[in-house]
């Protein structure tokens, strides 16, 4: 079945830690998004990428990273620099075409402990 | 600044009835509007897709309307059922050939047997 992938589905980080999140597709899609979703808000785009060994920050990239090695893999990273980082983390893709759809994953829920 | 808005308060309908939900703009030229269905701990589902050029859009039991000079969008809903009920949020994709979509917050949509 084609489609997008995000694991672990639930995530515990400790103050201090870096993690990762994991995002696979087998859509062929050129471009990939990572957006957060706090309650009662919008999603806001953290980190997105057009092409492989590409990416581009978003509207909230400060204390994330990420890295585009293949075309199926975008992973995030939650460094220790994110002070807030408890939220709902959903990966997206689509094909890079003006108004076309944009496919999620199941989203990973983060919580700080 | 930009701004997407979406009614925060849940909307509480019967079922049988249509249900309206609200998409305004501020300060966005979009070329797209998008829909999308989002249920709870998942990810958002794409629904239906308006152009800039065009005044309505359907879909089995779904409308959409597109008023570029309102700078609003309405998506209904006819003989909603209980199955119905989730979030709705709207997304904007911008002039210029852009494909990644910006959200609103999301309106929660509660439908009563």
């Amino acid at each position: 079945d084609g489609g997008i992938t995000q694991s672990p589905k639930y995530l515990f980080r400790k103050e201090g830690q870096n993690v990762t999140l994991s995002c696979e597709q087998n859509l062929n899609h050129d471009a990939m998004y990572w957006y957060r979703q706090d309650p009662g808000q919008g999603l806001r785009l953290i980190y997105y990428s057009q092409i492989v060994n590409d990416f581009q920050k978003g509207d909230i990239a400060e204390g994330y990273s990420v890295s585009r090695e293949k075309k199926e893999s975008f992973p995030l990273t939650v460094t220790s620099a994110q002070k807030n980082p408890t939220a709902f983390y959903l990966c997206a893709s689509s094909i890079k075409a003006a108004g076309t759809e944009a496919f999620f994953g199941q989203g990973t829920r983060l919580t700080v402990v | 600044s930009q701004k997407i808005e979406q009614n925060s308060e849940a909307l509480n309908i019967q079922e049988g009835k249509t249900a309206t939900l609200t998409c305004n703009y501020t300060n966005y030229s979009p070329a797209y509007l998008q829909w999308y269905r989002q249920d709870p701990g998942r990810g958002p589902v794409f629904l239906l897709l308006i152009r800039e050029n065009e005044k309505e859009k359907r879909k089995e039991r779904l409308k959409v309307t597109f008023d570029t000079t309102l700078k609003q969008s309405l998506f209904h809903i006819t003989a909603s059922q209980p199955a119905d009920s989730a979030t709705y949020l709207c997304a904007l994709i911008a002039s210029g050939g852009s494909y990644i979509p910006t959200f609103g917050r999301g309106t929660s949509l509660i439908v009563h047997p």
